[in-house]
């Protein structure tokens, strides 16, 4: 079946260290977005990409990189500048206009 | 820019009885509508789309709503609730520019009492 998975679905982070959230998708989607959850914030865009080796930041995407070599994936990097990373990330993508976003199951991340 | 209101954080319902989430949203032109739900700790699962033709649309698990231009509102309505519709709620908004970007509203939790 068809698909996005992001893993880990839990991780952790210490002080002053970089994690990558890994995000695949096997739809054969041109879009990938990634999304910060907070509660009661709803979702907020982190970056996205429209091709590959192409990607724009979002309204949240100080403390956050991202890249993508290949169309299937678009992996983010939490980095030590992002000083309150604790929240749940999701990965979408999509293809044409009123397509909707197909989402993954999340990733948790915590603060150690 | 876009923005998207849902009105009530936590609404409450009686099993058996009707659910209506509200979405309202700001644009210069119609956008492209959709309602999702998710569960616990798991990513966001389509209910149902908007984008041009008929104004009732009919998702999964008997939700429907209805695109009303003059009131730039795209409510959510069950007639009847389950107990398995318990969840978080989110309406958004997509402004059919190329990169498909949506705009999410803050949610709504949707509690539902035997």
């Amino acid at each position: 079946d068809g698909g996005i998975t992001q893993s880990p679905k839990y991780l952790f982070r210490k002080e002053g260290q970089n994690v990558t959230l890994s995000c695949e998708q096997n739809l054969n989607h041109d879009a990938m977005y990634w999304y910060r959850q907070d509660p009661g914030q709803g979702l907020r865009l982190i970056y996205y990409s429209q091709i590959v080796n192409d990607f724009q930041k979002g309204d949240i995407a100080e403390g956050y990189s991202v890249s993508r070599e290949k169309k299937e994936s678009f992996p983010l990097t939490v980095t030590s500048a992002q000083k309150n990373p604790t929240a749940f990330y999701l990965c979408a993508s999509s293809t044409y206009p009123g397509d909707p976003q197909h989402f993954g199951d999340g990733t948790r991340l915590s603060i150690l | 820019a876009q923005s998207v209101t849902q009105l009530g954080s936590h609404v409450s319902v009686s099993e058996g009885a009707l659910v209506l989430l509200r979405c309202n949203y700001s644009s210069s032109v119609p956008p492209y509508l959709f309602w999702y739900v998710q569960y616990p700790n798991q990513g966001l699962q389509l209910l149902l789309k908007y984008t041009t033709g008929a104004t009732l649309v009919k998702g999964i698990n008997g939700f429907e709503a209805e695109f009303k231009k003059s009131e730039t509102s795209f409510h959510l309505t069950k007639p009847s609730a389950h107990m398995s519709d318990a969840a978080e709620y989110f309406c958004a908004v997509s402004d059919r520019g190329a990169g498909n970007q949506f705009y999410f509203g803050t949610g709504t939790s949707l509690t539902v009492i035997p």
